[in-house]
């Protein structure tokens, strides 16, 4: 099944610092999406890139999305603590062709 | 909009006990999933529905498991008989276009 695979597995970092996580993938996609879970909470969706997108914007986060190497990448400016969480990317393939599964994530610590 | 509801919250069972987990998706979305979530296994989808029918099934890890969605507002997840292997959080999820939508998950423990 499709999945994305998330690297670094954990990143921990100062709070004001970014960060970046990585996603990679196997297949042609539609869209991209990245979520987050907070510890013991279920996902929350944070922002969707399309396969003719390359880059897009909201609030604090940036994501690129490079369809020739199959990889995106989630960038967290001026962390905060809030933002110590889990992180999943969720390559979504075209309608009718939905086998979607999450990767194991990467965990961010953010240190105040 | 209350967002997915799932219930319960916590559940607690014996081994060989019949275990159901329920789900209420948000109006509207013609797409449901049923996700589990350990540490040593991550975050699996265990099967997916679309306007009630399902879909894919094969990450249901065995027959124990089984889960129907009688209408567009309610979903369960069945395990019979439960073991302590299938100790996990369970996520139901609900989509409308690409974007899910989670439910705060059933945190089951099987002794």
């Amino acid at each position: 099944s499709q999945q994305g695979e998330e690297d670094p597995q954990a990143l921990s970092i100062q709070e004001g610092e970014n960060a970046t996580m990585n996603c990679s993938y196997k297949t042609s996609i539609n869209n991209l999406q990245w979520y987050r879970q907070n510890s013991g909470r279920g996902l929350v969706h944070l922002i969707l890139i399309r396969s003719n997108e390359r880059e897009k914007h909201s609030g604090r986060l940036r994501v690129t999305l490079d369809t020739s190497k199959k990889s995106s990448s989630l960038l967290i400016t001026a962390s905060r603590a809030a933002d110590t969480a889990s992180y999943f990317c969720l390559p979504t393939l075209g309608a009718g062709s939905y086998q979607l599964t999450f990767g194991k994530g990467t965990k961010l610590s953010v240190i105040p | 909009d209350a967002g997915v509801i799932q219930s319960p919250r916590h559940e607690v069972t014996e081994m060989g006990q019949e275990v159901t987990l329920r789900c209420k998706p948000i109006s509207g979305h013609d797409y449901l999933f049923w996700y589990r979530q350990t540490m040593m296994r991550g975050l699996e989808l265990l099967i997916y529905f679309n306007n009630n029918v399902p879909i894919d099934d094969s990450g249901m890890p065995e027959d124990r498991f089984s889960a129907k969605m009688p209408n567009a507002s309610f979903s369960t997840l069945k395990i019979q008989p439960s073991e302590p292997r299938d100790s996990a959080v369970y996520f139901c999820a609900s989509r409308v276009v690409d974007e899910q939508f989670f439910g705060p998950g059933t945190r089951l423990t099987v002794l």
